[in-house]
């Protein structure tokens, strides 16, 4: 079984400039998270999707972040413009959704994102 | 707000030693979940251990135990055995149950594993 693949896997960019991440969960997961992870620090959940439904934002700061999952698959969480307090891993997971298991997440590998 | 608190930020443990990392949580619900994630450096996050608060009976996973005290909200993890390739982050989770619940990590204790 495929895990989580998320895209690029390292990215530098300027501040003020603009950048996306990819996320392709688990094939059959209902349910995607966007985690924003500060070195030092544990992830904290950015958005949260149901399929390609909003359950969760209360987190994302949405004057310069956002996040799509169009056809509840694969989804991309954009910055624009990005900040030098914005440099973090960006982790997905994905879970079921639907059964006992439903909440056991699978995370990728991450996107480590550098502003200078 | 739901909140979880890891006072170690660094473990150590010689090879084949047992080692327990510690949790509290802050929750005024009755049904939640717990985890207990492990980041190895560069590498993915891993579920090791969950356990459902309505279930008094403590979580196993071969060396890995946890040690749930619901009343004093604390949620521990002993690791058995301690073996080279569990040196890693280590993250409690906290999440409510009930419909679509946000999942709230503690800032990780780094374990580190002495040959």
């Amino acid at each position: 079984e495929a895990g989580v693949a998320q895209s690029p896997r390292y990215k530098i960019i300027e501040k003020r400039q603009s950048v996306a991440f990819w996320c392709n969960p688990i094939s059959g997961h209902a349910t995607l998270y966007w985690y924003q992870q500060i070195l030092g620090q544990g992830p904290k959940l950015l958005i949260q999707f149901q399929n390609n439904g909003v359950v969760d934002d209360s987190q994302l700061p949405k004057d310069r972040f956002s996040a799509e999952r169009l056809k509840g698959v694969d989804s991309t969480l954009k910055i624009q413009p990005a900040k030098l307090e914005d440099s973090a891993v960006y982790l997905c997971a994905s879970s079921l959704g639907e059964t006992e298991a439903k909440n056991i997440q699978y995370f990728g590998a991450g996107t480590r994102l550098s502003v200078l | 707000a739901q909140t979880v608190t890891q006072s170690q930020p660094e473990m150590s443990v010689q090879e084949a030693e047992t080692v327990t990392l510690s949790c509290t949580y802050d929750t005024s619900e009755s049904d939640y979940y717990l985890f207990w994630y492990k980041q190895p450096p560069s590498r993915q996050m891993i579920l090791v251990i969950r356990q459902e608060a309505y279930k008094q009976q403590n979580a196993t996973e071969n060396r890995f135990s946890v040690n749930f005290q619901k009343a004093a909200k604390s949620f521990s993890l002993k690791i058995s055995d301690s073996q080279l390739g569990d040196a890693a982050m280590y993250f409690c989770a906290y999440e409510g149950a009930g419909g679509y619940q946000k999942v709230t990590f503690g800032i990780g204790t780094k374990l580190q594993v002495i040959p």
